[in-house]
């Protein structure tokens, strides 16, 4: 079975600092995926990557940046978090078509 | 740029009763992959069903169904047989065969799916 999992299921963050959210799949993957969900708006799409250190934006990149250095491993930073960031974030990875997602990250920034 | 649009946000069900969650995109694109993916409470998402648009025949897992018309750009899911571990959130999502490098996926807004006794 595939497996991606997350670092934290429940963060809370306060305005300004530097988050980071860390994703770990173990099935040798070339593509990975951040995406936040809101309620309404279903899931958008913030970066994904193709291969080690290869990244490129998705819908709603801003405020975000990526890193891939190893490529069971992708981390998506919030380099000063606002409270407009406050969401569930989800990872997945996928090989072809079908993508695996990860438990998510509940993230509150206060 | 594709949209998925789904225009329940909730739906209800009584157990082993049948339900279909609807679900249109737009595109302009003749080779593409459809998806229904399912979110239970606090709980990972998960893959339900994949339809390929160049097969005709509609895609079947179990009690899962779906209902792909083509030219209609409807893809709706049929649920038989509800059980209550059916209650979640479902997704419609679509990924282009030309998404080059990485397989993006353009999703719906969800479809809440209660389950009543």
């Amino acid at each position: 079975d595939v497996k991606v999992t997350q670092s934290s299921r429940y963060l809370v963050k306060r305005t300004g600092e530097k988050v980071f959210l860390e994703c770990v799949q173990d099935m040798d993957h070339e593509n990975m995926f951040w995406y936040r969900q809101d309620p309404g708006l279903g899931l958008r799409l913030i970066y994904f990557s193709y291969d080690v250190k290869m990244k490129e934006k998705g819908d709603i990149p801003e405020g975000y940046s990526v890193s891939r250095e190893k490529k069971e491993r992708f981390s998506l930073i919030l380099e000063s978090a606002s409270t407009n960031q406050t969401s569930m974030y989800l990872c997945a990875s996928s090989l072809g078509g079908t993508q695996y997602f990860g438990p998510g990250t509940r993230l509150t920034v206060l | 740029a594709q949209t998925v649009t789904q225009s329940q946000p909730e739906m209800s069900v009584q157990e082993a009763e049948t339900v279909t969650l609807s679900c249109t995109y737009d595109t302009s694109e003749s080779d593409y992959y459809l998806f229904w993916y399912k979110q239970p409470p606090s709980r990972q998402m998960i893959l339900v069903i994949r339809q390929e648009a160049y097969k005709q025949q509609n895609a079947t897992e179990n009690r899962f169904s779906v209902n792909f018309q083509k030219a209609a750009k409807s893809f709706s899911l049929k649920i038989s047989d509800s059980q209550l571990g059916d209650a979640a959130m479902y997704f419609c999502a679509y990924r282009s065969a030309r998404s080059g490098t990485a397989s993006k996926l353009t999703f719906g807004t969800g479809t809440r799916l209660q389950v009543t006794l």
